[in-house]
């Protein structure tokens, strides 16, 4: 399968436990994104990157998350000291370069987080 | 603030009738538009984009654009029952920038 792969596809941790997330892009696209989603809501942007650069972060990615692409290929987001108001699905998304594409993100399925 | 508003339903439509979604934004700089379908529990998925005023056709869907009002909707003609799903609607203020902003999406609901 070539993918966009997340992992783990759900996660239950308590209040106040880091938690991290792994993001497997379709291998040539070269931007990756982070989303998140809650019940009844549309996906909103965290953050994106280019290749290994992080272009930009939304306000809603407080301090406890980091978001890294190290090697412009997989990305982890991390969530630290969770809190319920975490409780969400992390939606990771690739594309193809800027005008090269058709501006169609391509979703992994999504990483479910419950914070207890 | 840049938002997307869709009416949130549910929208409920007998099978082989036509499905009408709509969605408006608020920014005029607003290049590109997309209508992402998702099934509960599912990731989103593209079904169709546009980015010039006007009607775009993919097999039963069309995607309209009216930039001077603000305006996008999508047309599904002949539902069928696997089309009940959530439609969400999602803006792209530059092209090649595909930070989207989405709204909270339509849920349809196809009945056999």
């Amino acid at each position: 399968d070539t993918g966009v792969s997340q992992n783990p596809r759900h996660k239950i941790t308590k209040r106040g436990q880091n938690v991290t997330f792994r993001c497997d892009p379709i291998s040539e696209h070269n931007r990756l994104y982070w989303y998140r989603q809650t019940l009844g809501q549309g996906p909103e942007f965290l953050t994106y990157f280019q290749n290994e650069a992080q272009l930009e972060k939304s306000r809603l990615l407080s301090d406890r998350f980091s978001a890294e692409r190290p090697k412009g290929s997989f990305s982890t987001l991390e969530i630290q000291r969770t809190e319920q108001g975490d409780s969400a699905m992390y939606l990771c998304a690739s594309s193809l370069p800027g005008y090269s594409n058709t501006g169609e993100l391509f979703f992994g399925e999504g990483s479910r987080l419950t914070v207890l | 603030q840049k938002e997307v508003e869709q009416n949130s339903g549910p929208l409920s439509v007998p099978e082989g009738a036509i499905a009408s979604l709509n969605c408006t934004y608020s920014d005029r700089g607003s290049q590109s538009f997309f209508w992402y379908r998702q099934y509960s529990g599912k990731s989103p998925e593209l079904i169709m984009s546009i980015y010039s005023n006007g009607d775009k056709e993919d097999g039963r869907f069309t995607a309209q654009l009216n930039k001077a009002s603000q305006y996008v909707s999508l047309l599904i003609r002949d539902s069928q029952p696997s089309d009940s799903a959530t439609y969400l609607c999602a803006v792209g203020s530059n092209f090649g920038n595909e930070k989207l902003t989405f709204g909270t999406g339509t849920r349809l609901t196809i009945i056999p």
